[in-house]
């Protein structure tokens, strides 16, 4: 069965900290995985990654794939309360037109 | 552009009523997309088109509907609400499927 978890559930940290969210996967004909963070309302895109050990990056938070190991992680450096958010994984295969979806991490920056 | 839009945001039901939720995109993508998302559970997949015309099921098609008529909109029907229905639901867009999808602002629906 295809699958994807994320870890932890839920974290708590404070304004300034670094914090790394997993992703890892277990589906037959990968072809790539995204992250997606969801404030009140609906999913936005952050990050979409097709190859092994190749770092995507956007101001404070980065991202990298090991298709060996079969996870991703997402780091967000120097946390800020507008990062509190929930962050969704999500992978792609090459054979059918679907996303198999992680129950996400509920990351909260206490000031 | 507006993007991905749905209507309604709110919606309360009885028990047996149905209802339709309205979705429409104006980015020309061949790809939509029906979510429900529970607590805990992330995004679940009901139903998916990759074209007009062309519809399919996700992980949890039953007890709804969906048809694509044209490339902009893909309605989501709900034939008899039940309580378990009780969500909130997202359509997505794409140019491809498995691609970066983007999503409608949701329809929180209560079924009491």
């Amino acid at each position: 069965e295809d699958k994807v978890v994320q870890s932890p559930l839920s974290l708590v940290v404070h304004e300034g900290d670094t914090v790394t969210l997993n992703c890892s996967y277990e589906v037959t004909n990968f072809r790539s995985l995204l992250w997606y963070k969801q404030e009140k309302k609906a999913p936005t895109f952050l990050f979409m990654l097709t190859s092994s050990g190749i770092e995507k990056k956007s101001g404070r938070l980065s991202s990298i794939l090991d298709k060996k190991e079969l996870f991703s992680i997402l780091n967000i450096t120097a946390t800020q309360t507008g990062d509190s958010a929930i962050y969704l994984c999500a992978v792609s295969m090459d054979s059918n037109y679907q996303l198999i979806w992680g129950a996400g991490t509920k990351l909260i920056i206490k000031p | 552009n507006a993007g991905v839009t749905q209507t309604p945001k709110f919606q309360v039901l009885k028990t047996g009523q149905s209802m339709t939720l309205q979705c429409a995109q104006d980015m020309n993508h061949e790809y939509m997309s029906w979510y429900r998302q529970d607590p805990g559970m992330g995004l679940r997949l009901i139903h998916y088109s990759v074209g007009a015309g062309i519809t399919d099921q996700g992980e949890v098609p039953n007890g709804y509907n969906v048809s694509r008529s044209t490339t902009e909109d893909f309605p989501l029907r709900l034939l008899s609400a039940a309580p378990s229905q009780t969500s909130v639901y997202f359509c997505a867009s794409s140019y491809f499927g498995g691609e970066t999808q983007y999503f409608g602002p949701g329809t929180r629906l209560l079924v009491l």
